[in-house]
């Protein structure tokens, strides 16, 4: 039973590239987010899920991009990779009753340069 | 705008040396505190909720308590292995869905032995 899945767990990308980060989950969970960690902010929520082929935009969605073609799998992308946008990704799920138990995954490294 | 502010950002114990870590918040109609803990190069691991004042939690050397402006993390007589960041967060009182949660900055706590 794998929980949460992120992958890549690193990448590093030159300024304008794009990338997608892929999150799975095998909970059943309907709900799915990703956040962002950087050094001395916290985790900062970027978009979520509330359901298979839905998403909404978080506290910091600019130049981001989500979708959410089946339950188990969300994914984030980066159409124009620009140096803010280096940090540590999370993705986590929740599901049933108990609000604001969130699982998470790994997380994935990515460097943009 | 809602906060959460954790105090302090970082404290050094010596092993068995008891403390306590600190989370404030400024949201409106609280709707649940969340107790996180985030090993290194890991994601954060769901502790605790408190939903409301008076309320108190406890799991192994951990006790979390909860007052209508604060929460607090009682560390009694710790272990090298609590050493981790600890994380608290609150759902927005605005936000239609009780799942999106605001992060605190978090405490890194190191127990030495």
């Amino acid at each position: 039973n794998a929980g949460v899945t992120q992958t890549p767990k690193f990448r590093v990308l030159k300024t304008g590239q794009s990338m997608t980060l892929l999150c799975a989950q095998d909970m059943n969970h309907e709900y799915m987010y990703w956040y962002r960690q950087d050094p001395g902010m916290g985790l900062r929520l970027i978009h979520y899920s509330v359901g298979e082929g839905t998403t909404a935009k978080g506290e910091v969605p600019d130049g981001y991009n989500v979708s959410r073609l089946k339950k188990q799998n969300f994914l984030l992308g980066l159409e124009s990779a620009a140096p803010s946008q280096t940090s540590v990704y999370f993705c986590a799920t929740s599901g049933g009753a108990r609000t604001g138990e969130l699982f998470f995954g790994e997380g994935s490294r990515l460097t943009v340069l | 705008e809602d906060q959460v502010t954790q105090s302090p950002e970082a404290l050094r114990l010596q092993e068995g040396e008891s403390s306590s870590l600190n989370c404030s918040y400024t949201v409106s109609g609280l709707r649940g505190l969340f107790w996180y803990r985030q090993d290194p190069g890991k994601g954060p691991e769901f502790l605790f909720t408190l939903y409301s004042a008076g309320e108190e939690k406890e799991k192994e050397r951990l006790k979390a308590t909860l007052t209508k402006k604060e929460s607090f993390l009682h560390i009694t007589a710790p272990k090298p292995e609590d050493s981790a960041t600890y994380l608290c967060a609150v759902p927005p009182f605005s936000s239609g869905s009780a799942r999106q949660l605001t992060f605190g900055s978090g405490t890194q706590l190191t127990v030495l032995p």
